[in-house]
């Protein structure tokens, strides 16, 4: 079973505070991502990595910057926390491999930002 | 551009009824389909998967067939169970060879007894 943890599972941040959102995968893919999603709506692309050292921008990439120093880790970071990054945040591993793209969540991380 | 619709944002059945819930989509590449299942304060998670032109997958009493004349791949179920009420979403491999996926807004499905 593909595993993907992430860290912290819930955190509350105050504005203009620096945020990290940590994800780590075990399931030897190369490309990860990060998802933002508003309580009952779809899931909008942030950032994502297909190899280390190395993010791309997503949809919505504006107020957020990416990190992948390894291939199983892949951070989110909010320099300036804003009262409108309140949301949870999923990562997802894909297995490109497989040639298929399917995506394997984490268990998602919410913030909350006072 | 790619792009995902749901037209449903909510639907609200009693328990043993047919669902299906509408999902098109719009691409210039090969469309490769999938539908995600979120329950309550869970992760997303692959429901099915879309296979070749006009033919149905299942998975968990789900069906769905993409039909590429239509850009449709909608999701069914014959009898719904309370264990079924979740949020639903339709996604879609995008054509720019990044891997992404395309997510649907999503439709939410609450099973009544």
């Amino acid at each position: 079973e593909a595993a993907v943890t992430q860290s912290p599972r819930s955190k509350v941040a105050v504005t203009g505070g620096k945020v990290t959102l940590s994800c780590h995968q075990t399931n030897n893919h190369d490309y990860m991502y990060w998802y933002r999603q508003d309580t009952g709506h779809g899931l909008r692309l942030i950032h994502y990595s297909y190899v280390a050292d190395s993010t791309e921008k997503g949809d919505i990439p504006d107020g957020y910057k990416a990190s992948r120093p390894s291939q199983e880790n892949f951070s989110l970071i909010l320099e300036l926390a804003s009262l409108s990054q309140t949301a949870v945040y999923f990562c997802a591993s894909s297995d490109v491999g497989a040639n298929t793209g399917q995506l394997y969540f984490g268990e998602g991380s919410k913030l909350t930002v006072l | 551009g790619d792009s995902v619709t749901q037209t449903e944002g909510l639907v609200t059945l009693t328990k043993g009824l047919p669902v299906m819930l509408n999902c098109t989509y719009q691409t210039t590449y090969s469309p490769f389909l999938f539908w995600y299942v979120q329950h309550l304060n869970e992760a997303p998670k692959l429901l099915l998967k879309s296979s070749t032109d006009n033919k149905r997958t299942e998975h968990q009493g789900f069906y769905a067939t993409l039909h590429k004349s239509s850009s449709s791949f909608h999701l069914q179920k014959s009898s719904v169970q309370l264990s079924d009420s979740a949020l639903y979403f339709c996604a879609l491999r995008a054509s720019s060879g990044s891997w992404q996926l395309i997510f649907g807004s999503g439709t939410q499905l609450t099973v009544m007894p």
